[in-house]
């Protein structure tokens, strides 16, 4: 099976602009959830999309949204970016079940200048 | 609230020693702990998980790891370091809030393998 994709690997934007990253899980998997890591903050936890349902959210501003599509792949967007918002911004797929195994994509690291 | 704690942010072993990277876990119910690994400009690999069935999780790349209830620790072992083992390894908490989990990561420890 082919593993979780993430695109653009590579981003860099202005303060002030939009972004919109994509994420495709593995073949089967309904559950995808989104992670901003920095330096700083560690791993922190975005929101998880299940059947195109948002079902789980993290504390971050409402800036950070996101939407999972009828196959199951998923954006998420980032409005009015500010320097803070520069990380590696991870997206990961599961079967949506317990155990809750997430199997991660390669992450898209997003610049902002 | 269900929680983990990496001790130590950095570990050094030479390679061929034993590598020891600790997790402890905060949790009022049986817990779902993981182990993933991260290499330079790379998303998280999963190394092991314990689901409850056994106490002691066999995972790739010869890592380990035992369960300890009453030490509330899941430490990460492997017999015999490797230079390709240098990376970041996150210890992770899967965490139910109800209709949904999600997992919550330590701060990670990052290991350095020396000739």
């Amino acid at each position: 099976k082919a593993g979780v994709t993430q695109t653009p690997r590579y981003l860099i934007k202005t303060r002030g602009q939009q972004v919109t990253l994509s994420c495709s899980p593995i073949s089967g998997h309904r559950s995808v959830s989104w992670y901003q890591q920095t330096p700083g903050q560690g791993l922190q936890f975005l929101f998880e999309y299940f059947s195109e349902t948002q079902r789980n959210k993290g504390n971050f501003p409402g800036r950070f949204s996101g939407r999972q599509f009828s196959n199951s792949r998923s954006e998420m967007n980032v409005s009015t970016l500010e320097l803070g918002d520069s990380a590696l911004y991870l997206c990961a797929s599961s079967l949506g079940g317990d155990p809750y195994e997430q199997y991660f994509g390669p992450g898209t690291r997003l610049t902002v200048t | 609230a269900q929680s983990v704690t990496q001790l130590g942010s950095h570990v050094s072993v030479s390679e061929g020693a034993l590598v020891l990277l600790r997790c402890n876990y905060s949790s009022s119910v049986p817990p779902y702990l993981f182990w993933y690994v991260q290499y330079p400009n790379q998303g998280l690999q999963l190394l092991l998980k314990y689901t409850s069935a056994a106490t002691l999780v066999k995972g790739i790349n010869g890592f380990e790891a035992e369960f300890k209830k009453s030490e509330t620790s899941f430490h990460l072992t492997k017999p015999s370091a490797h230079m390709s083992d240098a990376a970041e390894y996150f210890c992770a908490v899967r965490i139910n809030t109800g209709t949904a989990s999600k997992l919550t990561f330590g701060t990670g420890t990052r290991l350095q393998v020396t000739l």
